[in-house]
């Protein structure tokens, strides 16, 4: 079963034109949701950790906020360096593992 | 000063074959994991080791099997090479594997094409 489900696959975006990414989970006990972005050919790179519903967190143009199914990733006026597939992964209490979810793939035209 | 790093980038070989993929890092983290990537960029935990000790082992076929000579690497090495192994391996590291802190640090990858 699928526990982490990102929409949509594909985002394409003026720079400027402000958006969201929305990442949904199941699980019973969350531990920590995670924020990766991955640009082609590279290993992922950690953004954020948010823990509890209600948390926020900011870098530069992003902003993660999480509720108790589900976590956002707006990207406030974006630049063509913000182009990249954002994947959002989740730990679940008791485990050790993230599990990850198919990512979204953001490309921003200048 | 890479971080996480693996060898080799690229790997090309032929079915049947035996190969192995190296990882280290310097991060002084504890818990190192190995994922693999297919080509629908979907991101998936094969195993982790902590502290040289294998604490994830998802299903997958005993033909890959890791090894942790020490807690700053991890090894995958991969018996009898099928069309299907072909792929992006990732060698990721955390500081904990059960804390709280639990941010995985990616290497650059590992893409394996089997002919």
């Amino acid at each position: 079963e699928d526990q982490v489900t990102q929409s949509p696959e594909a985002l394409r975006l003026q720079e400027g034109e402000s958006s969201s990414l929305n990442c949904s989970y199941t699980v019973s006990g969350l531990r920590g949701l995670f924020w990766y972005r991955q640009d082609p050919g590279k290993g992922p790179e950690f953004l954020f950790t948010l823990y509890s519903a209600g948390e926020e967190k900011e870098k530069e143009r992003l902003k993660a906020t999480l509720t108790k199914k589900e976590s956002f990733l707006h990207i406030t006026a974006p630049k063509p360096e913000d182009s990249a597939t954002y994947l959002c992964a989740v730990r679940e209490a008791g485990d050790y593992k993230l599990s990850f979810g198919a990512g979204t793939t953001v490309t921003v035209r200048a | 000063d890479t971080a996480v790093s693996q060898t080799p980038k690229y790997l090309v070989t032929q079915m049947g074959n035996d190969k192995s993929i190296k990882c280290e890092q310097n991060l002084g983290h504890d818990t190192m994991y190995w994922y693999k990537q297919d080509s629908k960029k979907f991101l998936k935990i094969m195993f982790s080791y902590n502290n040289k000790e294998l604490i994830i082992n998802e299903t997958v076929p005993n033909r890959f099997s890791p090894k942790s000579p020490d807690k700053a690497h991890l090894n995958l090495h991969i018996n009898s090479l099928e069309l299907g192994d072909s792929a992006v391996y990732f060698c990721a590291s955390s500081q904990a594997a059960g804390g709280p802190d639990n941010e995985q640090f990616f290497g650059p990858g590992t893409r394996l094409t089997v002919l």
